[in-house]
């Protein structure tokens, strides 16, 4: 148990569908990111909030649409996916962005987009 | 750009015995952070062990400890007395050192990944 939290944990949808991914972390945490575990690959970072601020969209198609109301809750919104979109997507958080802090990392959600 | 680079997609370990994961990385930096991750079946990714460049003493866990040559930008990772619950994708990962000035943030940077099988 970490402090973060994600759902849903499994997610199957249409690419015509619109979903969204929801993380939570109870560490008082200032900062939350967005990563993407495709298979064989490196995880991939998405997005970074810092005080509610999105400081970094890494190249990131519109599909995907962050949201971050409070410094606690990051969502995920998708819409139009396509099926190279299917992988396990996680959130993490840390106190700050300074380069030393951990980063604290939630279960994950697996999305199939067929 | 940083690269990190996990050269072995597999490792597997004999209970109670020493295994040693390997990480190279690519950069211009001189001051930055070495981090490996544990990710379990479970999914839940976890900090193991990090190490700060400017540091020459190699980083020490409990049972886990690197092996940081920085002239070679080389990590490795060494489990000691490995136990089943060490089963899991282990990650190294590389992060610059913002507060030196470097990129905005420090961009967590992670390698592909090395699957550890422990046989009892």
């Amino acid at each position: 148990e970490t402090g973060v939290t994600q759902t849903p944990r499994h997610l199957v949808m249409g690419m015509t569908n619109k979903k969204s991914l929801k993380c939570e972390q109870h560490l008082g945490h200032n900062a939350m990111y967005w990563y993407k575990q495709s298979a064989k690959k490196p995880l991939e970072l998405m997005f970074v909030y810092s005080l509610e601020e999105r400081v970094e969209n890494n190249s990131v198609p519109s599909r995907f649409s962050p949201e971050c109301p409070n410094s606690s809750h990051l969502f995920l919104h998708l819409h139009t996916l396509q099926p190279e979109d299917s992988a396990l997507y996680l959130c993490a958080s840390s106190q700050g962005l300074h380069s030393q802090e951990t980063q604290y990392f939630g279960p994950g959600t697996r999305l199939l987009v067929l | 750009a940083q690269t990190v680079t996990q050269s072995q997609p597999e490792m597997s370990v004999q209970e109670a015995e020493t295994v040693t994961l390997s990480c190279t990385y690519d950069t211009s930096e001189s001051d930055y952070y070495l981090f490996w991750y544990k990710q379990p079946p479970s999914r839940q990714m976890i900090l193991v062990i990090r190490q700060e460049a400017y540091k020459q003493q190699n980083a020490t866990e409990n049972r886990f400890s690197v092996n940081f040559q920085k002239a070679a930008k080389s990590f490795s990772l060494k489990i000691s007395d490995s136990q089943l619950g060490d089963a899991a994708m282990y990650f190294c990962a590389y992060r610059s050192d913002n507060n030196a000035g470097g990129t905005s943030y420090g961009k967590l940077t992670f390698g592909q990944g090395t699957i550890l099988t422990v046989h009892p």
